[in-house]
């Protein structure tokens, strides 16, 4: 069973369109993360939910709206896409008690703008 | 703010040579340090982590030190083979209330040829 699961794997659309990625996770943990990896493999940190709350929203564009149904889930949608959100997204959780250091990552959403 | 800073790859070994890949970190507080590796095509796995000053980290015949004095965690292989190739990420979470994130480094890519 994969523990962190994200859909789409590669995701190509054009610009202006609007898209989502999903996420869940089967692990029974209550944080679930999204981080984007640029083209140079820096990875940053775009928001943190702890138990469906909003936790971390570190300066992300407004067309970027994640949504929690429930704690296995974090979803992202992409409003208005443009050829700079480009880039892996990729989907984590881990327990709070634990904290963030041993999140396990799903495999990563390949997003393409053209 | 928090910071990590990792040498700059990429780093080309043969196989059973030693690796070191440094990191040294900006952090208010004890935070813990973590080593991420990421194989080809797919999402991060944790390699190891300490929490704390002077532990050591292992995994894998990697392995890691924190040590608060000179704000460092550098990663070691006493003698790498050809799958390690990957990329590796320094990363560090804030200690206390506030660790909902991963700070990561830049990431160091690894090759190593037979």
């Amino acid at each position: 069973d994969t523990a962190v699961s994200q859909t789409p794997k590669y995701l190509v659309t054009q610009m202006g369109n609007d898209k989502s990625i999903k996420c869940e996770q089967n692990l029974g943990h209550d944080t679930m993360y999204w981080y984007k990896q640029d083209s140079k493999k820096f990875l940053k940190i775009m928001f943190s939910y702890n138990n469906k709350e909003l936790i971390i929203n570190e300066t992300v564009p407004n067309r970027f709206s994640p949504k929690s149904p429930d704690k296995a889930h974090l979803n992202l949608h992409i409003n208005s896409l443009e050829l700079g959100d480009s880039a892996v997204y990729f989907c984590a959780s881990s327990l709070q008690g634990v904290g963030p250091g041993s999140a396990f990552f799903g495999q990563g959403t390949r997003l393409t703008v053209v | 703010g928090n910071s990590v800073t990792q040498m700059e790859g990429p780093v080309t070994l043969s196989e059973e040579a030693f690796l070191t890949i440094n990191c040294t970190y900006t952090a208010t507080g004890y935070p813990s340090l973590f080593w991420y590796v990421q194989y080809p095509g797919e999402g991060l796995q944790l390699l190891l982590k300490a929490t704390k000053a002077d532990d050591k980290g292992s995994n894998k015949g990697f392995e890691a030190t924190y040590r608060k004095e000179t704000t460092s965690f550098h990663l070691e292989k006493g003698s790498v083979q050809v799958s390690d190739s990957a990329v590796y990420f320094c990363a560090l979470a804030d200690s206390g209330g506030s660790n909902y994130k991963l700070t990561f480094g830049k990431g160091t890519l690894l090759t190593v040829n037979p």
